[in-house]
C-alpha cells in the first residue's frame, strides 16, 4: 500500500521564476493539504483541497496556488519566487474529506532551494 | 487565535531512560484534537500519538504516553525506554473537530530530542 508520495525530492530555482511540485496521496486518501517548512522550524498550512477545489487557505500570497485532479493528486505552483520561498514543502493527504477527526499522513516533502 | 508553544528546543536523554517534552496551546474550541509528530531527518513526518479534547483518558501507544491537562491547555509527550532510533525532532500540533471543521494542523516550533548512547 504505497503511501503519499510527492516529488521531485529536491529542485533548485532562482528569484522570479515558477515552480510546480505534485502529490499523490495514500491509496484510499481524497483529500490533500499542503505545508510549507521552513528551515528550523515547524510547518505552515498552506491550503487544502477537497473535491477537486480548494477548501481552506492559510496565510499565503496569491503567488502560491494549487489544484486538484479527479485522481486525487495535486499539484502545488508557486510564481515568482522569492528567497523566502526556499523550504521544505509537505503534502498530507487523510480519507473522507478529511474532517478534524481524520489523522493526515506525510510525504517526504520537496526541498525547494532559492537561489 | 490559535497557538501551539513548545518551550524546549533541544533535549537530550541517555539511551532507556524517560523522557517528557513539553507542549502548551491556546484556543476557544470545545472540540479539538492534539498530535504528536516526529521528524527524523529522513524529513518524513510520522504521527507518533493522538488526542482527542473530548477523552480524560491519556492517550497510550507503546513507550510513548501523553498527560492531557485540558484545564491548563498543556499536552506533555512521555518517551520511555528511550531508543537511539527516538532521536528526531518531535512537533506538537492541534486541530479542530466539529461538523464542517477541516483537519488543518497548526503545529507548534518543535523540540530535537538527541538519544545518546
Amino acid at each position: 500500500d504505497a503511501g503519499v508520495t510527492q516529488s521531485p525530492t529536491h529542485l533548485i530555482k532562482t528569484r522570479g521564476q515558477q515552480v510546480t511540485l505534485r502529490c499523490s496521496p495514500k491509496s484510499g486518501h481524497d483529500t490533500v493539504s499542503w505545508y510549507q517548512q521552513a528551515l528550523g522550524q515547524g510547518p505552515q498550512f498552506i491550503f487544502q483541497y477537497y473535491e477537486e477545489e480548494e477548501r481552506q487557505r492559510g496565510n499565503f500570497p496569491d503567488r502560491f496556488s494549487g489544484h486538484q485532479f479527479p485522481n486525487y493528486s495535486s499539484e502545488l505552483n508557486v510564481n515568482a519566487l522569492l528567497l523566502g520561498d526556499s523550504a521544505l514543502y509537505l503534502c498530507a493527504s487523510s480519507p473522507r474529506g478529511g474532517g478534524g477527526n481524520q489523522p493526515q499522513h506525510f510525504g517526504d516533502g520537496t526541498r525547494l532551494s532559492i537561489l | 487565535a490559535q497557538t501551539v508553544t513548545q518551550s524546549q528546543p533541544e533535549m537530550s536523554v541517555q539511551e532507556a531512560e524517560t523522557v517528557t517534552l513539553s507542549c502548551t496551546y491556546d484556543t476557544s474550541e470545545n472540540n479539538y484534537y492534539l498530535f504528536w509528530y516526529k521528524q527524523p531527518p529522513s524529513r518524513q513526518m510520522i504521527l507518533v500519538i493522538r488526542q482527542e479534547a473530548y477523552k480524560q483518558q491519556n492517550a497510550t501507544e507503546n513507550r510513548f504516553s501523553v498527560n492531557f491537562q485540558k484545564a491548563a491547555k498543556s499536552f506533555s509527550l512521555k518517551i520511555s525506554d528511550s531508543q537511539l532510533g527516538d532521536t528526531a525532532m518531535y512537533f506538537c500540533a492541534f486541530t479542530t473537530g466539529g461538523s464542517g471543521a477541516t483537519n488543518k494542523l497548526i503545529f507548534g516550533t518543535g523540540t530535537l530530542l538527541a538519544v545518546q548512547p
